[in-house]
């Protein structure tokens, strides 16, 4: 059973940092991208970002360009999310995802990020 | 990728059929099988229930079925549900980058 599950979630003040990681199981890691996708409340979903299998490339929106970094570890199955010069309106609840095809079959349950200005 | 316009509600009585349109420009929609869709219950992890224009993951009810024509695609639920009641969304793929439609909220009266 594939299961992703985030942590790291929290309350800070605009312009801090926080680290978003998810832990991945149930399928072979390394071989798919993995994406992270956020919800502020009352609105859409919003894609955030992507890594490649392996790490070899990672993609953002611009919305996030130039403030987040996506990374993983596939020695542990991981993906994480640095969030730099966060903004009141980063607040969102952010979901680990598993790219299938032109999909995310896979989520996580989510970790909130509240910024307070 | 641009913007993916949906219908910001949509409503039905059970055992009816409904239709939620996710219009993007011609080479967003048209691009490829880059269309996929969405069941969002408040609260919870969103649910795909359709990929690459049209195949049902599996688990996903036949009762969904996805389309597209030109820039527009869409979603089709037969013999609606109670619990078919949450947010729909589209969102087009490509090579790394995905857009997601405003979402669309089903209502079963």
């Amino acid at each position: 059973e594939v299961q992703l599950v985030e942590s790291g979630g929290g309350l800070v003040q605009s312009g801090e940092s926080l680290r978003l990681s998810c832990a991945a199981s149930g399928f072979t890691f390394n071989k798919y991208d993995m994406a992270w996708v956020r919800q502020a409340p009352g609105k859409g979903l919003e894609w955030v970002s992507t890594v490649s299998a392996f790490g070899i490339v990672t993609y953002y929106a611009d919305s996030v360009t130039g403030r987040f970094s996506m990374s993983r570890d596939d020695s542990r199955n991981m993906v994480f999310l640095q969030m730099n010069s966060l903004r009141v309106e980063d607040t969102a609840v952010y979901f680990c995802a598993n790219p299938y095809s032109s999909g995310f079959a896979y989520w996580g349950q989510g970790a909130p990020v509240t910024v307070y200005s | 990728q641009s913007a993916l316009t949906q219908p910001a509600s949509v409503s039905g009585s059970p055992g009816q059929t409904i239709t939620i349109s996710c219009t993007g420009t011609l080479s967003d929609i048209s691009g490829y099988n880059s269309v996929s869709w969405y069941q969002h219950y408040p609260g919870k992890a969103p649910r795909l229930i359709i990929y690459d224009v049209s195949l049902r993951p599996s688990g996903s009810s036949s009762r969904f079925v996805g389309s597209r024509s030109g820039n527009t695609a869409s979603l089709t639920i037969s013999g609606l549900q109670a619990d078919d009641e949450a947010e729909y969304y589209c969102s087009t793929y490509t090579t790394g980058r995905w857009v997601f439609g405003g979402g669309t909220k089903v209502t079963v009266l």
